[in-house]
């Protein structure tokens, strides 16, 4: 069974730093592209950081530059490094994996959700 | 930049269907796969609908989804509402290397 579990959330002062962690079991990460989702109070859903198979990278304009994804083979667990966060980075960050470790583009949607990790960034 | 927009909010009775439509902003909805979602409160999202009309398994059948090209729409349709069903949902899809999300749908079943 695929299981995602971020930890790593809390509140955290404006310009400071925080790192999520996504323990995943039930698959090989690193075989998966792995993605990071997040969704400010009452709404919706945003898309932030996606790392595929090869280890490539890619980021959404609003977090290019200060945050920052990675993976570790070995613990299985995906991450996301906020630095310099913003009042407007506050709210619950998913882990989120797609449906099949050959997908690519657009075959590659969000499947999979862990049950989220909040971040409050007070100003 | 690819939009996808969904209505705030829908109502309807137990029993009854309702519709919730996703329209792109580009004419290419029909291009790229088209996922649903829903999220009840204090809730993580979970697939309903994959690849436009699919339904992952536990998800019952009172549950689909279709693409229409000609309106540049997908719709997620729910039969037999239930009030369990009452939640957001949200509808996606793919624009160049990123996911995008439209804002959701309150749907209320009354």
């Amino acid at each position: 069974e695929v299981q995602l579990v971020e930890s790593g959330g809390g509140l955290v002062q404006s310009g400071g730093s925080l790192r999520l962690s996504c323990a995943a079991s039930g698959f090989t990460l690193t075989a998966y592209s792995m993605n990071w989702v997040r969704q400010a109070p009452g709404k919706g859903l945003e898309w932030v950081s996606s790392i595929i198979i090869s280890g490539s990278t890619y980021y959404a304009d609003s977090v290019r530059g200060r945050f920052t994804i990675s993976r570790d083979t070995a613990k299985n667990s995906l991450y996301l490094q906020m630095n310099s966060l913003r009042a407007e980075d506050t709210g619950v960050y998913y882990c989120v994996r797609g449906p099949r470790s050959d997908c690519s583009g657009h075959d590659c949607y969000p499947y999979y959700w862990g049950q989220g990790s909040l971040v409050t960034v007070s100003s | 930049k690819f939009m996808l927009t969904q209505p705030h909010s829908v109502s309807e009775s137990p029993g009854k269907t309702v519709t919730i439509s996703c329209t792109g902003s580009d004419g290419s909805i029909a291009r790229h796969f088209v996922q649903w979602y829903q999220q009840r409160p204090g809730s993580a999202p979970t697939t309903v609908i994959f690849a436009d009309y699919q339904r992952p398994s536990g998800v019952p059948d009172r549950f689909s989804g279709s693409i229409d090209g000609s309106s540049n729409s997908a719709s997620l349709t729910i039969s037999g509402l239930q009030t369990e069903d009452e939640a957001d949902y949200y509808c996606q899809s793919y624009d160049t290397i990123s996911w995008v999300f439209g804002g959701g749908t309150k749907l209320t079943v009354l």
